[in-house]
């Protein structure tokens, strides 16, 4: 049992590349997020799904794009690298809302 | 934003009780109260969460106010190990789907 496993962990893009941040747990959880943390700042929601084949937005979704074919995996697109996408990104997961969120360990991303 | 109201930072001695505060005075009556704690880069890790009885677990007690309006997150034995930001959430749920949205938290430092 892994729990939720994020790759890669550190990555350094170039503007205007794109790239997918992969995210999978194996605990058959139905929901799962992603959220981007900024320096010195709280955690803020980009998309998030309750479901395979179910998506919706949070707080802060442009540049991004998100998919649910799968109830184990959840990756994270970025269409279009800008500066303003460094940040640490975290995906997690939860048993239908019941209990915590069980979170990864990060992607630390670079835009330069 | 998040809608809960945390000092932003606190101090406790280690073998000590930590006492972290959180208002929520807008929250209704079928939201819980979630705690979180963030140490050093990790993720988050999920502590306990409670709707209106006060709540224990190995980790944590959690002291919800008769009116709801407020809540206490409690360390019984702080220890250098509990240095990190803990993060107090009204978890929304909507339509079935839950998100979770973190304010800036409280950085609390356990002292030798």
């Amino acid at each position: 049992n892994a729990g939720v496993t994020q790759t890669p962990k550190f990555q350094v893009l170039k503007t205007g590349q794109s790239m997918t941040l992969q995210c999978a747990q194996d605990m058959n959880h139905e929901y799962m997020s992603w959220y981007r943390q900024d320096p010195g700042m709280g955690l803020r929601l980009i998309h998030y799904s309750v479901g395979a084949g179910i998506t919706d937005q949070g707080e802060v979704p442009n540049g991004y794009n998100v998919s649910r074919s799968t109830t184990e995996d959840f990756p994270l697109r970025l269409l279009s690298a800008a500066p303003s996408q460094t940040s640490v990104y975290f995906c997690a997961s939860s048993l239908r809302g019941i209990g915590g969120y069980t979170f990864g360990s990060g992607t630390r991303l670079t835009v330069v | 934003d998040a809608k809960t109201t945390q000092p932003p930072s606190m101090d406790c001695a280690e073998g000590r009780a930590a006492n972290l505060p959180c208002n929520h005075s807008t929250i209704s009556g079928n939201e819980y109260v979630y705690w979180y704690r963030q140490i050093h880069s990790q993720g988050p890790q999920y502590i306990i969460h409670g709707l209106k009885n006060n709540e224990t677990n190995e980790m944590a007690s959690l002291i919800i106010t008769e009116d709801r309006k407020s809540s206490t997150l409690i360390l019984p034995h702080a220890t250098l190990r509990d240095t990190a930001v803990y993060y107090c959430i009204e978890v929304l749920t909507q339509g079935g789907s839950e998100k979770l949205v973190f304010g800036k938290g409280t950085k609390l430092t356990v002292n030798p």
